[in-house]
């Protein structure tokens, strides 16, 4: 079956360095690629997505590269800011069974520090 | 445009007790998704619905749970009797359906604890 790896928290860091959340995944199919961030007292977002081997999601500084060779996800954001805490899920989605029924990580916690 | 939302916020039941969670999606979407994060695991796909049809309950946990989505807008999800394994954060999401994936809305969720 399908399951997504990533890095396990709490990740604290200081307003301004760099941040890397490691995710690897397993899918029977071709998967499409998600990063959703959940901020305090808020539902799940979609942060980025990609959705085949070599395309780069980016949005509000976060990027994140489909490697098929590695099976890998990794989101990244060169200079984080305190509003950048929340919980970072890696996600992937397979239509196989036609529903299009997402698949999570744990979730990485993300504390930024002034 | 109205989000998804989710009733109640919070919910804290007895075990052996029946607890009724609603999710209303965004208006026009006829894709709506139960998920469910339990206490430090990943967050679970549990059912899919197309309108009033269930397209997939492959993550459904067993017979306790019961969702239906009358008349293709909101969704309720009952736990009867609910259990203490049952605690936890249930997510409902919605998604229109114009062919492939659409990105699913995630409404904030409801704790449901169970004593």
């Amino acid at each position: 079956g399908n399951s997504v790896t990533q890095m396990e928290g709490p990740v604290t860091l200081s307003e301004e360095a760099f941040l890397t959340i490691n995710c690897t995944y397993t899918a029977t199919g071709y998967p499409s690629l998600f990063w959703y961030v959940q901020y305090p007292g808020e539902g799940l977002q979609l942060l980025l997505k990609a959705t085949k081997a070599d395309d780069k999601g980016s949005n509000k500084g976060f990027e994140a590269t489909y490697r098929k060779e590695t099976t890998s996800f990794h989101l990244e954001k060169g200079s984080v800011q305190v509003s950048d805490s929340a919980v970072y899920f890696c996600a992937l989605s397979d239509s196989g069974a036609g529903s299009y029924q997402l698949t999570f990580g744990k979730g990485t916690k993300l504390s930024v520090i002034p | 445009e109205a989000g998804v939302t989710q009733f109640p916020s919070h919910s804290v039941i007895e075990k052996g007790q029946t607890v009724t969670l609603r999710c209303d999606p965004i208006s026009g979407h006829d894709n709506l998704y139960w998920y469910r994060r339990v206490m430090g695991k990943e967050i679970k796909f549990l059912l899919h619905f197309v309108k009033e049809s269930k397209q997939d309950e492959s993550g459904m946990p067993n017979n306790r749970f019961l969702a239906e989505r009358t008349g293709g807008t909101y969704s309720t999800l009952k736990v009867q009797p609910a259990e203490l394994e049952d605690s936890g954060v249930y997510f409902c999401a919605s998604s229109q359906d114009v062919g492939g994936y659409n990105e699913q809305f995630f409404g904030p969720g409801t704790r449901l604890t169970v004593l």
